[in-house]
């Protein structure tokens, strides 16, 4: 089976905080994501990296980026955290390029800015 | 566009009954589908899915059929569990990496 891992469950920070958030998989997928998750709004995209050192906006990338250096590995950083990025964070792996490949999640870092 | 909409929530059952969550999306080209399960305090766990038209995919007891006359894809279960109680997401994708998702519907099973 698919892992993917994040580093925290729950997080607490501060405004202005740098933050960062790691997510790790073990399928040797090309594709990672990272996604926040707020009530009424669904799944929204932030980041997504199709290859190590690659990285593509999603449908909310301000107040965010991101880094892949390694192929298993994709962080998502809070440059001076906000309190409306309080949110669920989820990341994601794929295979390939196929259409027919769904993308694999993590438990998710609930994450709390004060 | 490529857009998903799912019924609103949240729904209801008591145990052993009837379920259907209604999805229908507008996408271009040939999306695959997706349903995605999300139980309380956990990440999104992959339910069925299915590639083309007229596929039925299925898992656990749940059937979505992918109906493109419609552009539905409505999840079924016969008999729900209380322990089925958890948000359902319908998702489309339509490239490597384009994956959209409706806005989820909040299930709950009673005894």
């Amino acid at each position: 089976d698919v892992k993917v891992t994040q580093s925290s469950r729950y997080l607490v920070k501060r405004t202005g905080e740098k933050v960062f958030l790691e997510c790790v998989q073990d399928m040797d997928h090309e594709n990672m994501f990272w996604y926040r998750q707020d009530p009424g709004l669904g799944l929204r995209l932030i980041y997504f990296s199709y290859d190590v050192k690659m990285k593509e906006k999603g449908d909310i990338p301000e107040g965010y980026s991101v880094s892949r250096e390694k192929k298993e590995r994709f962080s998502l950083i809070l440059e001076s955290a906000s309190t409306n990025q309080t949110s669920m964070y989820l990341c994601a792996s794929s295979p390939g390029t196929l259409t027919t490949q769904p993308q694999h999640f993590g438990d998710g870092t609930r994450l709390s800015i004060l | 566009g490529n857009s998903v909409t799912q019924m609103e929530g949240p729904v209801t059952l008591s145990e052993e009954a009837f379920l259907t969550i209604n999805c229908t999306y507008t996408a271009t080209g040939y999306p695959s589908l997706f349903w995605y399960v999300q139980y309380p305090g956990e990440g999104l766990q992959l339910l069925l899915k299915a590639t083309k038209a007229d596929d039925k995919g299925s898992n656990k007891g749940f059937e979505a059929t992918y109906r493109k006359e419609t552009t539905s894809f409505h999840l079924e279960k016969g008999s729900v569990q209380v322990s089925d109680s958890a948000v359902y997401f319908c998702a489309l994708k339509t490239g490597a990496n384009n994956l959209f998702f409706g806005t989820g519907t909040r299930l709950t099973v009673i005894p």
